[in-house]
């Protein structure tokens, strides 16, 4: 069974900082993703990543696949209250035909 | 609005009782797949099924069953009914290809059982 690994879990900063949250396996994934679930809707796709370095960017959010494809990082640049939200990583094995397994997620308050 | 409806959005019950939950995916998803959400076990994938069939399994309970219809709606049917149960359940669906396809997520239904 693959697990992913989220860190922090809780995450309380004030706005304009800068911050990082990390999803770490010990497993290998083709592909992984990054959702963000506000309170009473469900998971919201922000990103894919499928080659081991890669980098996206969406905005102020920075997305990187480690080199290895079993970790992955997302830093969030001057957060804003509307980044508030739980962050979930998901990702699907080396043969990409599995169902996603999420992290359990990064909860993140950024007060203005 | 991802495309996804799900009823019913808010569910009390009883221990020991029978609910069904029940999933409309986007249009011309042929993919449908069961996440149950809650604050200790995170999302866990419960089951998948593709044009009507079963096609992935994953920490379903036995006492849990879904299915998929031919008009592609599908239902989660959860019995006997424990506190443990209490928990958000998340239906979701995607194109043809699981292959790194995106999935989208429906709301979810709030179960809890007293």
């Amino acid at each position: 069974t693959q697990l992913l690994e989220q860190s922090p879990q809780f995450l309380s900063i004030q706005e304009g900082e800068n911050l990082t949250v990390y999803c770490n396996s010990s497993s290998v994934f083709s592909s992984l993703q990054w959702y963000r679930q506000e309170p009473g809707e469900g998971p919201v796709l922000l990103v894919t990543v499928v080659t081991g370095g890669e980098v996206k960017k969406l905005k102020r959010l920075t997305f990187q696949f480690g080199d290895a494809r079993k970790d992955s990082s997302l830093h969030i640049t001057a957060a804003q209250p509307g980044d508030t939200g739980l962050y979930l990583c998901a990702g699907r094995d080396h043969s990409g035909n599995t169902p996603l397994v999420f992290g359990k997620g990064t909860r993140l308050s950024v007060i203005a | 609005d991802s495309g996804v409806t799900q009823t019913p959005k808010h569910l009390i019950t009883a221990t020991g009782q029978r609910v069904t939950l029940r999933c409309s995916p986007r249009s011309g998803d042929l993919s449908v797949y069961w996440y149950q959400q809650s604050l200790d076990q995170g999302l866990q994938f419960l089951i998948q099924y593709y044009n009507g069939e079963e096609r992935a399994k994953g920490n379903i309970l036995e006492r849990f069953s879904a299915q998929q219809f031919p008009d592609l709606h599908s239902e989660l049917n959860l019995s006997s009914l424990e506190l443990g149960d209490s928990a958000l359940y998340f239906c979701a669906s995607s194109q043809p290809s699981m292959r790194g396809n995106t999935i989208y997520f429906g709301e979810g239904s709030w179960l809890t059982v007293v």
